[in-house]
């Protein structure tokens, strides 16, 4: 099965800068990375995501990168906000079978400080 | 996105007791769900995977005859917690997968067993 590893664990920044989030995967058939942010108590939201065959995409503040070679792929928010400050979750699927399971990482904490 | 809805949101019973919990798909028919369990401060740890029409697949070390599921329908798989006991207290939260792989989440389910 897919074995998913996401460092830091915790992260802080001041208001303004950037943060960078990374995750390893194992299984090299995924081709579906999406990132998700849970603020306490609430559900994870779906906040981007990317497919094998880009390296990269971009939505406003936030972007995930891609290395297929190397099997990691990294969640970049620039110009934190306070509002930003959750726990983030990257994911990979498992290609075994017909369920596409999510395998997630054990989450980053990330607070943004005003 | 795709909406999924979960209730209820939170729910206290007795030791002993049985407790159910729906996760509906909204907008869009889903095959498959997973029911997942949080822990404070962990990750999503997958249950069980609930497929529409048969019998659901565990993960290791999850009691199938504890955590009965029904997947009933496209739009409606049911998680039972039977003889609950103080243990089983934790956030379970089911996701629905639309045809495109991406997971979307309901709004999970605080039980305390009391």
């Amino acid at each position: 099965g897919e074995n998913v590893e996401q460092h830091p664990s915790t992260l802080s920044v001041q208001e303004g800068d950037s943060a960078v989030i990374k995750c390893t995967y194992s299984d090299s058939a995924s081709n579906y990375f999406p990132w998700y942010k849970q603020e306490l108590g609430k559900r994870p939201q779906l906040i981007i995501d990317i497919r094998s065959n880009v390296g990269e995409k971009k939505d406003q503040r936030i972007a995930v990168t891609l290395n297929k070679t190397a099997k990691h792929f990294s969640l970049h928010i620039t110009e934190t906000q306070p509002e930003d400050s959750a726990v983030y979750f990257c994911a990979a699927p498992s290609m075994g079978g017909s369920n596409y399971k999510l395998t997630f990482g054990k989450g980053t904490l990330l607070t943004v400080n005003p | 996105g795709a909406v999924v809805s979960q209730h209820p949101s939170w729910v206290i019973c007795k030791s002993g007791t049985s407790v159910k919990i729906e996760c509906r798909s909204l907008d869009f028919q889903a095959t498959t769900m997973f029911w997942y369990r949080q822990f404070p401060k962990q990750s999503l740890m997958l249950m069980a995977t609930s497929n529409e029409g048969s019998k659901a697949t565990y993960e290791q070390g999850v009691e199938k005859d504890k955590f009965l599921i029904n997947h009933a329908s496209l739009t409606l798989s049911t998680l039972t917690v039977t003889s609950a006991h103080p243990e089983d207290s934790s956030f379970y939260i089911c996701s629905a997968r639309d045809r495109h792989v991406g997971a979307f989440f309901g709004q999970g389910t605080r039980l305390t067993v009391v």
